[in-house]
């Protein structure tokens, strides 16, 4: 059964700083890999997404690579802003059609 | 591109009452499709999937149900709610590759 873990579960940094994100998963066998941001109470925005082929994926201040050998993927975060102030998911899909296997989350505060 | 439509966005229900959360799809046809739960404290919980009309998978025993009565509609029920029952539902759907999230119903259970 597939797991994913994400470290830290939560960070705190003053604004300005780059941050790095890491997520773990246990079964290297996936499809696809893709990091969401989800504000209070709400749904998920999806960031980006990398296929099991790719190495990494850019999206103006924020860069996903993908370790499928090692099962890892990290979350680099430019500049950061006090808007990036979110929890960030980590999740991988199988092959099949049983959905994304989800990380608990990474709380991220970005301190003006 | 995909959108995911979600109603209502909060809902307080009393033990024992039933519950039809709706979900429908835009944008995309034939796409699966997916109810989790994310419980305070936990992570994303997949309730059920779709892969077309008709068809419903359970991943874990509940007091809940779905159904997919068209293409582009996904339906969250319980006959008779509990406890347990309250968190936030997501319903997602995935034409092919990424996923895209509707913007959740909070369910309180009183």
């Amino acid at each position: 059964k597939q797991e994913v873990t994400q470290i830290p579960a939560a960070l705190s940094v003053p604004e300005g700083e780059n941050l790095v994100l890491n997520c773990s998963f246990t079964d290297s066998a996936i499809y696809n890999l893709q990091w969401f941001r989800q504000d209070p109470g709400k749904g998920l925005t999806s960031l980006l997404l990398i296929q099991s082929s790719q190495r990494e994926q850019t999206s103006g201040r924020l860069n996903a690579s993908l370790d499928k050998s090692s099962g890892r993927s990290t979350l680099y975060i430019a500049a950061s802003q006090p808007g990036d102030s979110a929890t960030y998911l980590c999740a991988v899909k199988g092959g099949g059609a049983d959905g994304l296997t989800f990380g608990k989350g990474t709380h991220l505060i970005i301190q003006p | 591109s995909q959108t995911i439509h979600q109603w209502p966005a909060t809902l307080v229900q009393p033990v024992g009452s039933p519950l039809s959360l709706e979900c429908t799809v835009e944008g995309t046809s034939n796409p699966n499709l997916y109810w989790y739960r994310q419980a305070a404290g936990r992570g994303l919980q997949l309730l059920f999937y779709s892969v077309g009309i008709g068809q419903i998978s359970s991943e874990v025993p509940q007091n809940l149900s779905a159904s997919r009565p068209q293409d582009r509609q996904f339906i969250l029920s319980s006959k008779k709610l509990l406890l347990s029952d309250s968190g936030f539902y997501l319903c997602a759907g995935s034409p092919g590759g990424g996923y895209t999230f509707g913007s959740g119903t909070r369910l309180t259970v009183v």
